[in-house]
């Protein structure tokens, strides 16, 4: 079945610097991988997704990319705010929610 | 309220008892899902329902028994559960298979946090 990596596990930036987090996956069949972020106590809530047939999707300061070839997408986040300190988590699926496999998270502090 | 609401939002029980979790979702779709968040595994997927069936099964104990009655209510039934079951149980919800939508966001429920005893 589908394995998916992240990294790192924790990261701590200076506000208005960038973050990268970083995911594999192993099933080539995969199409979907979504990025969710869960804040202290609540919800996981969907931020970005990209699909197969697009390399790169961006939204503000949020971007996803993919490399279907390696098998490993990545969220940069630019000109971090405090407010983006959570949890983050990558996914990736065949869609309709079906195996869809999370990754083990990367809690991001931003700090002032 | 609007989309998905999860009842309880703690529970403490003891390894003898029975109890059971229940799942709304107020968005129209037809997936739904429980997973187990704990410390060891951060989202791990449990059961997975499309139009009612249930389509996945991750190899998850006995003692918890899901059960959906329609397209709008999940359950998930505990019983004989050990301290490691402790944890955060979310459920979220998503169009599903036959709706058209090939790529399908889950809206999660604010989960209901398991203490065993």
């Amino acid at each position: 079945g589908e394995n998916v990596e992240q990294h790192p596990s924790t990261l701590s930036v200076q506000e208005g610097d960038s973050a990268v987090i970083k995911c594999t996956y192993s099933d080539s069949a995969s199409n979907y991988f979504p990025w969710y972020k869960q804040e202290l106590g609540k919800r996981p809530q969907l931020i970005i997704d990209i699909r197969s047939n697009v390399g790169e999707k961006k939204d503000q300061r949020i971007a996803v990319t993919l490399n279907k070839t390696a098998k490993h997408f990545s969220l940069h986040i630019t000109e971090t705010q405090p407010e983006d300190s959570a949890v983050y988590f990558c996914a990736a699926s065949m869609g309709y929610g079906q195996n869809f496999v999370f990754g083990p998270g990367t809690r991001l502090s931003v700090l002032p | 309220e609007t989309g998905v609401t999860q009842t309880p939002r703690h529970l403490v029980m003891g390894m003898t008892n029975k109890k059971s979790l229940k799942c709304e979702q107020h968005l129209g779709h037809n997936a739904m899902y429980w997973y187990k968040q704990s410390a060891k595994k951060p989202l791990e997927l449990m059961f997975v329902y499309n139009f009612k069936e249930q389509t996945e099964n991750n190899s998850v104990p006995s003692r918890f028994s899901p059960e959906c009655p329609n397209s709008s209510h999940l359950f998930l039934h505990l019983h004989t559960l050990q301290p490691e079951d402790s944890a955060l149980y979310l459920c979220a919800s998503s169009q599903g298979r036959a709706s058209g939508g090939v790529y399908n966001e889950q809206f999660f429920g604010p989960g209901t946090r398991l203490t065993v005893l």
